[in-house]
């Protein structure tokens, strides 16, 4: 069975400097690696997405995540995060078997933007 | 309309009404999905549709009910509800389960 780790529930930044945010996946085969984003009381939205091919994928809102098969890890960057940026972030993996497969989703890092 | 439309977005119920939850999804796609979303949980699958067929069903209580009746419509059906139901309720859709999921807005459910 798929499933993902977000080591971290808590992270806190200061407006400006660097991101990352951690996901870990455990799949027998390739995965499909997504981020989603979450603001206070909304859906989610899809960041970017891993299919195949380049392992550094970019996303909407200045974000890029990059696929690492040897770590089993997809990483969230972002080189300098805005005021905005503060939400609930989710890492989900998928299946390359189609069928009855489904997104299996991380618990979440809630990310702080300080001034 | 655009993506994936909730409604209603606000909720509030007492536990002997009888209320329902609609999600309508504008992009063609074929899988649809309901969640609940409790704070400080992670985020719950409850139910699946696959071209309208009912695939999965994560032992969900039976005072919640699903309807598909086609690929962009899915219902949400609630009655005799406990407070500890109380949630935000999101609805997604892919165009194949294991891809990516697209979500509405929600609906905040308050069981009084």
């Amino acid at each position: 069975a798929q499933s993902v780790t977000q080591p971290d529930i808590h992270i806190t930044v200061s407006e400006g400097a660097s991101l990352e945010l951690r996901c870990n996946y455990s799949y027998g085969a390739t995965p499909y690696l997504f981020w989603y984003v979450q603001s206070p009381g909304q859906g989610l939205q899809l960041l970017l997405k891993y299919f195949s091919g380049d392992t550094l994928v970019q996303g909407i809102k200045g974000f890029e995540a990059e696929f690492k098969r040897s770590q089993s890890s997809f990483n969230l960057r972002k080189p300098s995060v805005h005021w905005s940026d503060a939400a609930e972030y989710f890492c989900a993996v998928g299946s390359s078997n189609f069928g009855n497969e489904k997104l299996t989703f991380g618990t979440g890092t809630r990310l702080t933007i300080i001034p | 309309e655009t993506g994936v439309t909730q409604t209603p977005r606000h909720l509030v119920m007492g536990m002997t009404n009888k209320k329902s939850l609609k999600c309508e999804q504008h992009l063609g796609h074929n899988a649809m999905y309901w969640y609940k979303q409790s704070a400080k949980k992670p985020l719950e699958l409850m139910f699946v549709y696959n071209f309208k067929e009912q695939t999965e069903n994560n032992s969900v209580p039976s005072r919640f009910s699903p309807e598909c009746p086609n690929s962009s419509h899915l219902f949400l059906h609630l009655h005799t509800l406990q407070p500890e139901d109380s949630a935000l309720y999101l609805c997604a859709s892919s165009s194949q389960t294991g891809y990516e999921q697209y979500f509405g807005p929600g609906t905040r459910l308050t069981v009084t």
